[in-house]
């Protein structure tokens, strides 16, 4: 089936320091992208929607400026959190609507999650 | 707003147990409704969806019917396996077609364990 690769599965950093997330689709194209939070025993939040080439559309609460989303192509989408506090810790999850490839128009496929620790 | 309330867990059955996982949702308009599965170590996978009332979503030997006069979508399995164990999420999304489709709203999640 469809693939969907995030980058790093986890990673650790020190408060400050800002972490990119990368999310790709492996074997079709995705013209939209969503991007979720989870915290422990939690729902998955929406953060923001991005759409290949226009900026992305931030959900109610989100910083756009600590949580950059760049939809840089079809295949392709990064999360940076910047200067990440412990607070930023979650779990990041992307959400992809295929558009072309081996899948169907509209079918949605989800990264498996990226853990982030910040210290 | 779209709101999805969702059975707490952890759920711990034996295998050939039934299982039932309760979801209620608060939504304007005539939302589409799913179940996701999870599990370990990958990512969400759509398990089953309805897009409207009185349907009946299925697939793998789970079930759920959208019941709009008590605004639930539960989750039923007659005889769960091992290989069941995951995590399940209710979801409720937009109308097709709709500016909102594509968004979700999802559950908290349920931790289902299977014991052989």
């Amino acid at each position: 089936g469809a693939v969907v690769s995030q980058h790093p599965s986890w990673v650790i950093c020190k408060s400050g320091t800002s972490v990119k997330i990368e999310c790709r689709s492996l074997d079709f194209q995705a013209t939209t992208m969503f991007w979720y939070r989870q915290f422990p025993k939690q729902s998955l939040m929406l953060m923001a929607t991005s759409n290949e080439g226009s900026k992305a559309t931030y959900e109610q609460g989100v910083e756009k400026d600590k949580f950059l989303i760049n939809h840089a192509s079809l295949t392709l989408s990064t999360l940076t959190v910047t200067s990440a506090h412990p607070e930023d810790s979650s779990f990041y999850i992307c959400r992809l609507l295929a558009t072309s490839g081996r899948v169907s128009y509209n079918e949605q496929f989800f990264g498996p999650g990226t853990r982030l620790t910040v210290l | 707003g779209n709101s999805v309330t969702q059975m707490e867990g952890p759920v711990t059955l034996s295998e050939e147990a039934f299982l039932t996982i309760n979801c209620t949702y608060t939504a304007t308009g005539y939302p589409s409704l799913f179940w996701y599965v999870q599990y370990p170590g990958e990512g969400l996978q759509l398990l089953l969806k309805a897009t409207k009332a009185d349907d009946k979503g299925s697939n793998k030997g789970f079930e759920a019917t959208y019941r709009k006069e008590t605004t639930s979508f539960h989750l039923e399995k007659g005889s769960v396996q091992v290989s069941d164990s995951a995590v399940y999420f209710c979801a409720l999304g937009g109308n097709a077609g709709g500016t909102s489709y594509g968004k979700l709203t999802f559950g908290q999640g349920t931790i289902l364990t299977v014991h052989p």
